[in-house]
């Protein structure tokens, strides 16, 4: 079944620095790719999303890349704020399932 | 706009009593997700469901874990005889058939189960 491979498990960077969070997927077969957002005692919530058709997807200050040949994805964030501090997960679909990874926990220095 | 609610958000129950969560997708959501979620961990699929259809159970879900959704509506997650190890936050999250598996997933608050 898909296993979804999710690193650092933690990250602190300056306000105003870029964060980069990556992801790895084993079933060639997934071709969703969704980055979900949690902040303390709420439910996770999608930020941004790819499609294995696409090699890369920006919306304001998030960006994604898919690397399908390597089964790589990636979460950029520029310009980081204080309301970016949060956990995230990366996902990849299987079946009708959505897979998570153990997700990122991200400081944002002041 | 109603969101995905769940309820209880908080439970304390001794081991070997019976808990049942509530959840209440967005409606017209077909499809209606249980997941587990630990501490310092992500989300783990435990079972879904399309319209009042049981499609999956993961082999997390012991026979202990019943999950239902009688009318396709609101769905329960009875769990019987709580251990310890079941001490954890219980996810439901609701999405629309036209897009099973590339669209998003709206999660509620969660409830959350202490079993001492």
């Amino acid at each position: 079944g898909e296993n979804v491979e999710q690193h650092p498990s933690t990250l602190s960077v300056q306000e105003g620095d870029s964060a980069v969070i990556k992801c790895t997927y084993s079933d060639s077969a997934s071709n969703y790719f969704p980055w979900y957002k949690q902040e303390l005692g709420k439910g996770p919530q999608l930020i941004i999303d790819i499609r294995s058709n696409v090699g890369e997807k920006k919306d304001q200050r998030i960006a994604v890349t898919l690397n399908k040949t390597a089964k790589h994805f990636s979460l950029h964030i520029t310009e980081t704020q204080p309301e970016d501090s949060a956990v995230y997960f990366c996902a990849a679909n299987r079946d009708d399932k959505i897979i998570f990874g153990k997700g990122t926990r991200l400081h944002i220095l002041p | 706009d109603t969101g995905v609610s769940q309820d209880p958000r908080h439970k304390i129950t001794k081991r070997g009593q019976n808990v049942t969560f509530r959840c209440d997708p967005i409606s017209e959501h077909n499809r209606l997700y249980w997941y587990r979620q630990t501490l310092g961990q992500g989300p783990e699929f435990l079972t879904y469901f399309q319209n009042e259809a049981q499609l999956e159970k993961s082999r997390l879900l012991s026979d202990r874990f019943s999950a239902e959704r009688p009318k396709g509506s609101f769905s329960t997650l009875e769990i019987q005889r709580t251990e310890q190890g079941d001490s954890a936050m219980y996810l439901c999250a609701s999405s629309t058939l036209s897009v099973p598996t590339t669209g998003e997933l709206f999660f509620g608050e969660g409830s959350r189960l202490t079993v001492l």
